[in-house]
C-alpha cells in the first residue's frame, strides 16, 4: 500500500541556517507529493506540491523536487527564519484518489 | 470566501461515552473529508463524504460515523469512546474532481477520552 516515510525530529537550527527534511515514499500508482506545515494550534497549511517526476515544488523559499528514481521528496530551505518554526508533513496523494498519506511529521524549531 | 470551521474547538469525554464533531465546508466545495491526528503522529483518513454518501473509507472501526448534509456541512460521531481516540480530528473540504489539489483544511477539535 501507500506510504510515507520522513525524518525524525525534533531538529533545531539557528536561524539563517540551511534545512533539509527528507521525505521517501512508497506507492502502488502515480503520486501526487506536497508539504504541508501546521503551526501550533492550528491546522494543515499547503506548503508546496509536485505533481509529476521530476517536478520542483516551490513556496516561500521552501523547495522540493519530485524524484521518481529515488522515491524522493526532500523539502529544503537555504536560509531559516524563527517563523518557519512548526511541524513539517510529507504527504502523497494517487491520481484520481480522495485521500492523503502522510508522514508522521517533523518538528522544526529555529532559535534566533 | 470562508474557510473551513470546525466545532468545538476542544472537548473532554470518558471512556464509553459518544462524541459529535462538526465541521462546515469552505464555500463552494462539495466534499467532506475527516482525518485523525494522534499525537505525535500524521493524519490518517478516516472518510470522505459527497452527496450525502460515504465516498470512501480508511481503516477505521464502525463505530465511527459521518454525516453530510444539504449544505455540504458534516458530522463525525464516534461511539464507544476510547482512550486512543484521543486525538486532534481534522476536517478538510474539496470540490469532488479537483482532488488532491483543492483540499482546504480546518483547525481541527481536539478530543481527550478520559
Amino acid at each position: 500500500g501507500d506510504s510515507v516515510t520522513q525524518m525524525e525530529g525534533p531538529v533545531t537550527l539557528s536561524e539563517e541556517a540551511f534545512l533539509t527534511i527528507n521525505c521517501t515514499y512508497t506507492a502502488t500508482g502515480y503520486p501526487s507529493l506536497f508539504w504541508y506545515v501546521q503551526y501550533p494550534g492550528e491546522g494543515l497549511q499547503l506548503l508546496l506540491k509536485a505533481t509529476k517526476a521530476d517536478d520542483k515544488g516551490s513556496n516561500k523559499g521552501f523547495e522540493a523536487t519530485y524524484r521518481k528514481e529515488t522515491t524522493s521528496f526532500h523539502l529544503e530551505k537555504g536560509s531559516v527564519q524563527v517563523s518557519d518554526s512548526a511541524v513539517y508533513f510529507c504527504a502523497l496523494s494517487e491520481l484520481g484518489g480522495n485521500q492523503f498519506y502522510f508522514g508522521t511529521g517533523t518538528s522544526l524549531t529555529v532559535i534566533p | 470566501e470562508t474557510g473551513v470551521t470546525q466545532s468545538p474547538t476542544h472537548l473532554i469525554k470518558t471512556r464509553g461515552q459518544q462524541v459529535t464533531l462538526r465541521c462546515s465546508s469552505q464555500s463552494g466545495h462539495n466534499t467532506v473529508s475527516w482525518y485523525q491526528q494522534a499525537l505525535g503522529q500524521g493524519p490518517q483518513f478516516i472518510f470522505q463524504y459527497y452527496r450525502e454518501e460515504e465516498n470512501g473509507r480508511g481503516n477505521f472501526p464502525p463505530r465511527f460515523s459521518g454525516l453530510q448534509f444539504p449544505n455540504y456541512s458534516s458530522e463525525l460521531n464516534v461511539n464507544a469512546l476510547e482512550l486512543d481516540d484521543s486525538a486532534l480530528y481534522l476536517c478538510a473540504s474539496s470540490t469532488l474532481g479537483t482532488e488532491p489539489y483543492g483540499y482546504t483544511f480546518g483547525s481541527g477539535t481536539r478530543l481527550t477520552v478520559v
